[in-house]
């Protein structure tokens, strides 16, 4: 069993709707979850941290953490074409270098 | 703003070939590391390096070495490259320590085919 479980995708929603984006793990020990946005042949940027249960927004991104189920999600608000993008979740133990990441969901914003 | 550049975007090799890819960032960073990143199969940690002169292995590291001679260099070598290898090939750094979550930024990625 995978660390982190992410479905891969792709997921195709027209501009202006909310967007949902799951994964699952199996670690009790995680503690800092993240999540990071992928443009296509460009490197994974840092979109949204969050160290405990509960809701954390930036803008129009929601991100939501559920220790008990072992269960995070990235919401996204009022989505735009340049959101097109793979978006992969990583979660971590506090001052551990290794990062489990999810294998990443394709995205894509129609105009 | 932290940059951590990749020695080339596109490579194209032939089996048996030694191969190095180069990452650099500026950020004086200790922790550097190497990812492959295949589709569904996410990015998997090949080495990562605590600071100058130390690796440790990650979760996928036959057929790889690394290398840390200086802190803003971390290289990594595919000793005798096979076509299993073929994989687009990411670094990334992070700051250590601290008391905060510090986050790792990644490079651009190169992608890596081997005939």
């Amino acid at each position: 069993q995978k660390e982190v479980e992410q479905d891969p995708g792709p997921l195709s929603v027209p501009e202006g709707a909310i967007v949902s984006l799951n994964c699952t793990y199996s670690n009790s020990a995680f503690q800092y979850f993240m999540w990071y946005r992928q443009y296509s042949r460009k490197g994974p940027e840092l979109l949204m941290y969050t160290y405990s249960s509960g809701n954390k927004e930036d803008g129009r991104f929601t991100a939501q953490v559920d220790k008990s189920s072992k269960y995070i999600s990235l919401f996204i608000r009022d989505s735009q074409p340049s959101d097109s993008a793979t978006y992969l979740c990583a979660m971590t133990i506090y001052n551990f270098n290794k990062f489990y990441f999810g294998s990443g969901t394709k995205l894509n914003v129609k105009p | 703003d932290v940059k951590v550049t990749q020695s080339s975007r596109y490579l194209v090799k032939r089996t048996g070939e030694k191969v190095f890819l180069e990452c650099v960032q500026d950020m004086d960073h200790e922790n550097m590391f190497w990812y492959r990143q295949d589709p569904g199969l996410g990015l998997r940690l090949i080495y990562f390096s605590y600071d100058v002169k130390m690796k440790e292995k990650g979760d996928i590291p036959e057929g790889y070495s690394v290398s840390r001679e200086k802190k803003e260099r971390f290289s990594l070598i595919l000793e005798s490259a096979s076509t299993n290898q073929t994989s687009m090939y990411l670094c990334a750094s992070r700051l250590a320590g601290g008391s905060s979550y510090n986050e790792q930024f990644f490079g651009p990625g190169t992608r890596l085919t081997v005939l």
